[in-house]
């Protein structure tokens, strides 16, 4: 299957900086990618759809100068979570579309746990 | 709106024996349906998944999901469980195969030795 790989898998930073989470497609183009919210014991929320070229769709709720996304390629989408706080402390996953025969599929990168101190 | 609702938070099951975990969704037309499973500190797995077609839909690890339209139902199960199964396992709901996914609030499933 495609890999979709997120980078770093784990970080702590403190509160007031920035951290830049990257979501790359390795072995296929990815025109749509999708970043998703996890907090402890709780289901995937998701943030925020991005297209390649264009500015990121936001979900109700989400904050679009808190969340900045980038999707600058085909094969790269960033998230970069600013002036961060301990509530923004969760687990983020992207998941990129990728398109199969007649069907596209989603696949998911492996997580960035982001713990604010 | 799309939602999707997995009634059982958690559930405990024997090493061995059989597994439905319960999945309905709520959506106007026929939608596409998809099985996660995540470990702990993990990424998400895709199981299986249901386009269109054949209403029983065969995954990996030993896994099957039925489509029943009548019932708005997408249950996952297996017939005999090992220790390795142990994961919480999300049901998935999109419009298409290329939007975006929206998550049941999960199932964490054990197993009793």
């Amino acid at each position: 299957g495609a890999v979709v790989s997120q980078h770093p898998s784990r970080v702590i930073c403190k509160s007031g900086t920035s951290v830049k989470i990257e979501c790359r497609s390795l072995d296929f183009q990815a025109t749509t990618m999708f970043w998703y919210r996890q907090f402890p014991k709780q289901s995937l929320m998701l943030m925020a759809t991005s297209n390649e070229g264009s500015k990121a769709t936001y979900e109700q709720g989400v904050e679009k100068d808190k969340f900045l996304i980038n999707h600058a390629s085909l094969t790269l989408s960033t998230l970069t979570v600013t002036s961060a706080h301990p509530e923004d402390s969760s687990f983020y996953i992207c998941s990129a579309s990728f398109q199969r025969l007649m069907n596209t599929e989603a696949f998911f990168g492996q997580g960035t746990r982001l713990t604010v101190v | 709106a799309q939602s999707v609702t997995q009634p059982d938070i958690h559930i405990t099951v024997s090493e061995g024996a059989s597994l439905e975990l319960r999945c309905n969704y709520s959506y106007g037309a026929t939608p596409y349906l998809f099985w996660y499973v995540q470990s702990p500190g993990q990424g998400l797995q895709l199981l299986l998944k249901y386009f269109s077609g054949d209403t029983l839909v065969q995954g990996i690890k030993g896994f099957e999901a039925e489509f029943k339209r009548s019932q708005s139902s997408f249950n996952l199960r297996k017939p005999s469980v090992h220790w390795s199964d142990a994961a919480e396992y999300f049901c998935a709901v999109s419009y298409s195969s290329a939007s975006k996914i929206i998550f049941g609030s999960g199932t964490r499933l054990s197993i009793r030795p």
